[in-house]
């Protein structure tokens, strides 16, 4: 069965220093893999996929993922942070076999907290 | 372009009740999907439909859960009757169609649901 891990529950980050929400993932195959991110009573709101190619992968609101095969990761990462990216983030795998419908498996979720 | 709608926003009953809610997706989207998410988890997909069939429901508890699509566009989902760990927000995404590819699936707001 396909899966994703979120290792931390919690980051903390100060604002401006870079920061990283870490993601690892077991599938059969070749993934494909999404970052979302949700803020208080508000939806996902999408920020990055990987589906193949280039092992960086550049989204929205300055944020970036490196997808690591031999490491089964998916990092999500920014240069620098701000305090508005507090926020709820969850990584997710979609379902790659079509008779299993296209389902996203998402992870339990890591809360960023950047600080001033 | 508009996103994906929800209605209500909030909504709390008593165990025993029925409640529903409803989504519109984004305009042109196949594919229609629910989740569940429960406090301090991620979600969760309950069902998903491409136009009006449903392609995966193995998730849905259909003792009191039902869902349905009828013209392909618009959906509601039932719950009848409520248990206390109903409790959770309904998240409705829709993605273009949904056919196990690497596409996006785009999430309303929400409903967040208490059950007393």
């Amino acid at each position: 069965a396909q899966s994703v891990a979120q290792p931390e529950d919690q980051v903390n980050v100060a604002e401006g220093n870079p920061l990283t929400v870490k993601c690892t993932y077991s599938v059969s195959g070749n993934p494909y893999l999404f970052w979302y991110v949700q803020y208080p009573n508000r939806g996902l709101q999408f920020l990055l996929k990987y589906i193949t190619g280039d092992n960086l992968v550049k989204g929205s609101y300055g944020f970036e993922a490196e997808f690591n095969k031999s490491q089964t990761s998916f990092h999500l990462k920014k240069p620098s942070a701000l305090v508005s990216d507090s926020a709820l983030y969850f990584c997710a795998v979609r379902d790659i076999f079509y008779n299993q419908g296209g389902k996203l498996i998402f992870g339990q979720g890591t809360e960023l907290s950047v600080k001033p | 372009e508009a996103g994906v709608a929800q209605s209500p926003r909030y909504k709390i009953i008593e165990k025993r009740q029925s409640v529903a809610f409803w989504c519109n997706p984004i305009s042109g989207h196949a594919t229609l999907y629910w989740y569940q998410q429960i406090l301090g988890q991620g979600p969760k997909l309950l069902i998903q439909f491409q136009n009006n069939g449903v392609v995966d429901d193995s998730q849905l508890p259909k003792d009191r859960f039902s869902a349905e699509r009828l013209k392909g566009v618009d959906s509601t989902l039932k719950i009848q009757p409520a248990k206390l760990e109903d409790s959770a927000v309904y998240l409705c995404a829709s993605s273009l169609n949904g056919a196990g590819g690497p596409e996006t699936q785009y999430f309303g707001p929400g409903t967040r649901l208490l059950v007393l």
